[in-house]
């Protein structure tokens, strides 16, 4: 059972341009969820994380957007830049017992000029 | 500050075999978490563990286990290789394995032919 489902599988936009990933969970117990970015032979980076007591969170040129009860959340890229281009994994925990993240299935962002 | 160590970076080792992946996590952190990471699967919990106790493990046969020391440290062991235990293993760490941020390590890549 895929408790966090992400969508695209991959995503192409123009350099500047907004990148836009979804992810939906199905366990409301969850109540953690960070973005990961993760570079060919490198492993995962934290990029920004949110809670659910707040509907959006930014950071830099990255905001998360939280829908608490349509069970969603989204990653958004502004003013994307080649450099984006990685692969980005939603993830999402809950606090109860110990530290498990589940992990989306991933998003290829390639950034072209 | 130092970040997340892994080693080694690279195995290749015979079906039948086993073999040992290190972790070194942050200076600090208690909770020190496993990830298998394939393409077909993507990332996948395997087991977690706070102060020397496993506390959460995943869905994954016997034959995958770890163990945590009292300097945070933590290795895991697979034995009875198999060719599907191909993949890239990684290691997170966090300050108290509450739903704190988690850094991964750059992961250990393991070949079985």
């Amino acid at each position: 059972q895929q408790q966090v489902k992400q969508s695209p599988q991959s995503l192409i936009v123009q350099k500047g341009g907004i990148s836009i990933i979804n992810c939906a969970y199905e366990n409301t117990a969850f109540d953690y969820f960070p973005w990961y970015q993760q570079f060919p032979g490198k492993g995962p980076a934290l990029l920004i994380a949110i809670r659910p007591d707040v509907s959006e969170k930014k950071e830099g040129r990255f905001t998360i957007s939280f829908n608490k009860s349509a069970k969603q959340f989204s990653l958004h890229i502004m003013d994307s830049q080649p450099g984006d281009s990685a692969t980005y994994f939603c993830a999402a925990s809950s606090g109860a017992g110990s530290y498990q993240l589940t992990f989306g299935k991933g998003t290829k962002l390639s950034v072209i000029p | 500050k130092a970040g997340v160590t892994q080693t080694p970076r690279y195995l290749i080792k015979t079906r039948g075999q086993q073999v040992t992946l290190s972790c070194s996590p942050i200076s600090g952190h208690r909770s020190v978490s496993w990830y298998q990471q394939t393409p077909g699967q993507g990332l996948q919990f395997l087991f977690e563990y706070f102060s020397e106790t496993q506390r959460n493990k995943g869905n994954f046969p016997g034959r995958f286990s770890g163990r945590q020391f009292s300097n945070s440290r933590s290795e895991m062991n697979v034995s009875t290789l198999e060719l599907g235990d191909s993949a890239l293993y990684l290691c997170a760490s966090s300050r108290d394995g509450k739903n704190t941020e988690a850094f991964f390590g750059q992961g250990t890549r393991l070949t079985v032919v």
